[in-house]
């Protein structure tokens, strides 16, 4: 599997429930990034958490980091249809001058009214 | 303090022509960082630059595309004859300093060869 691999690649839920989107990866990382992209649109930054953190909260968002496993999930509260997007986390290797992030194939939510 | 800005938003290029991109990165940020994303899939990473020098640039073909951020001005992602494969959006992100802080993304430019 790819470094930053989301699951599930689509989640579908009605307004007000919540959605869990996970992401795995495979090496070390600084940090762990979670961003939003509207269709066809740029990205839109939505959360940091450093890989000595294990839980960051912004709104309704709420993202876990688990080192041991290499994994973190994003979990939106109290979903609205304006939330339906694609959902990327990315990784900031540890070590290195390496400027990039790693991105998965993303998850692509959609909140039905 | 406006966000990255990207220009053009479009781009339509016939194969053989070149490419040229844009990025104004926000205010106060010296690092910058160019992805491409392909259609359903994620980005990415090409390049990654500081004003006049060129940090790490192993996400680049090696060969017609190319990345400058000047003193002064925006930084530029040259594509010297395209070809059709090269169609995609094309991201670029800034960040103040270290590379491991939040990046900013620009809208992208779509890119279209015919």
């Amino acid at each position: 599997s790819q470094q930053g691999e989301e699951d599930p690649q689509a989640l579908s839920i009605q307004e007000g429930e919540n959605a869990t989107m996970n992401c795995s990866y495979k090496t070390s990382i600084n940090n762990l990034q979670w961003y939003r992209q509207n269709s066809g649109r740029g990205l839109v930054h939505l959360i940091l958490i450093r890989s000595n953190e294990r839980e960051k909260h912004s709104g309704r968002l709420r993202v876990t980091l688990d080192t041991s496993k290499k994994s973190s999930s994003l979990l939106i509260t109290a979903s609205r249809a304006a939330d339906t997007a694609s959902y990327f986390c990315a990784t900031a290797l540890s070590g290195g001058s390496q400027g990039n992030l790693i991105f998965g194939k993303g998850t692509k939510l959609s909140v039905k009214p | 303090n406006a966000g990255v800005m990207q220009n053009p938003r479009h781009l339509v290029r016939r194969r053989g022509q070149e490419a040229r991109l844009r990025c104004s990165p926000m205010k106060g940020h010296s690092h910058v960082y160019w992805y491409r994303q392909l259609p359903e899939e994620g980005l990415k990473f090409m390049v990654y630059l500081q004003k006049e020098n060129i940090i790490d640039e192993s996400g680049m073909p090696k060969e017609r595309f190319s990345a400058e951020f000047p003193k002064e001005g925006p930084s530029i992602l040259r594509i010297q004859q395209v070809v059709r494969g090269d169609s995609a959006a094309y991201f670029c992100a800034s960040s103040p300093g270290s590379h491991t802080d939040t990046q900013y993304f620009g809208p992208g430019t779509r890119l279209t060869v015919l």
